[in-house]
């Protein structure tokens, strides 16, 4: 089972260039979202969707764009890249109820 | 909107000793789940157990329980029989209940098992 998979594992951007982190998960979840982890912030919620063609902004959404064409797809991109942005990013997805969140192994970008 | 506190700085405990891992959190939904995740070294987020809010007894996950007090609004991690391998950052989420809730996290505990 590939769970949640995220590419890339690593990425250096220089700052005003865009990119898209891709995430993919196999499990059928209707709800994904995308998480960003800074050093003693802990992890703060970007976008989240809770199924094909519905998304909606999380607490730190500013600077990123999210869409949800197929169950399986929520890719995150970051539009023009700013140091600020520097972090590691998780995607993470879930089931219904009570069901935990099932995250990918990260995405850790460096924006100079 | 929900709030998780983890205030304790990094913790220390000797190898088959127990730990607890505090947490509280503060909520004005009447239903929720409360969740703790492991993060080793390598980075990737593993869920460890869950604890609904009208659950009536506290959970457990092998060695891993948690010691849920409602009125005081805590619901801490507590792990038995420490291993090196615990060695790792621990963050409590909490989840009001619902399809489209959002998971809200805490910024983290670091615990160090000693050998």
């Amino acid at each position: 089972n590939a769970g949640v998979t995220q590419t890339p594992k690593f990425q250096v951007l220089k700052t005003g260039q865009s990119m898209t982190l891709q995430c993919a998960q196999d499990m059928n979840h209707e709800y994904m979202s995308w998480y960003r982890q800074d050093p003693g912030m802990g992890l703060r919620l970007i976008h989240y969707s809770v199924g094909a063609g519905i998304t909606d902004q999380g607490e730190v959404p500013n600077g990123y764009n999210v869409s949800r064409s197929t169950t399986e797809d929520f890719p995150l991109r970051l539009l023009s890249a700013a140091p600020s942005q520097t972090s590691v990013y998780f995607c993470a997805s879930r089931k219904g109820g009570d069901s935990p969140l099932h995250f990918g192994n990260g995405t850790r970008l460096t924006v100079t | 909107a929900q709030k998780i506190t983890q205030t304790q700085p990094g913790m220390f405990v000797q190898e088959k000793e127990a730990v607890t891992l505090d947490c509280t959190y503060d909520t004005s939904d009447p239903s929720y789940g409360l969740f703790w995740y492991k993060q080793p070294s390598s980075g990737e987020m593993i869920f460890l157990i869950y604890q609904g809010s009208y659950d009536q007894q506290n959970a457990t996950e092998g060695r891993y329980s948690l010691n849920f007090q409602k009125a005081r609004k805590s619901a801490n991690l507590v792990i038995s029989a420490s291993q090196l391998g615990d060695s790792a950052m621990y963050f409590c989420a909490m989840r009001p209940t619902g399809a489209n809730s959002k998971l809200t996290f805490g910024k983290g505990i670091t615990l160090s098992v000693r050998p």
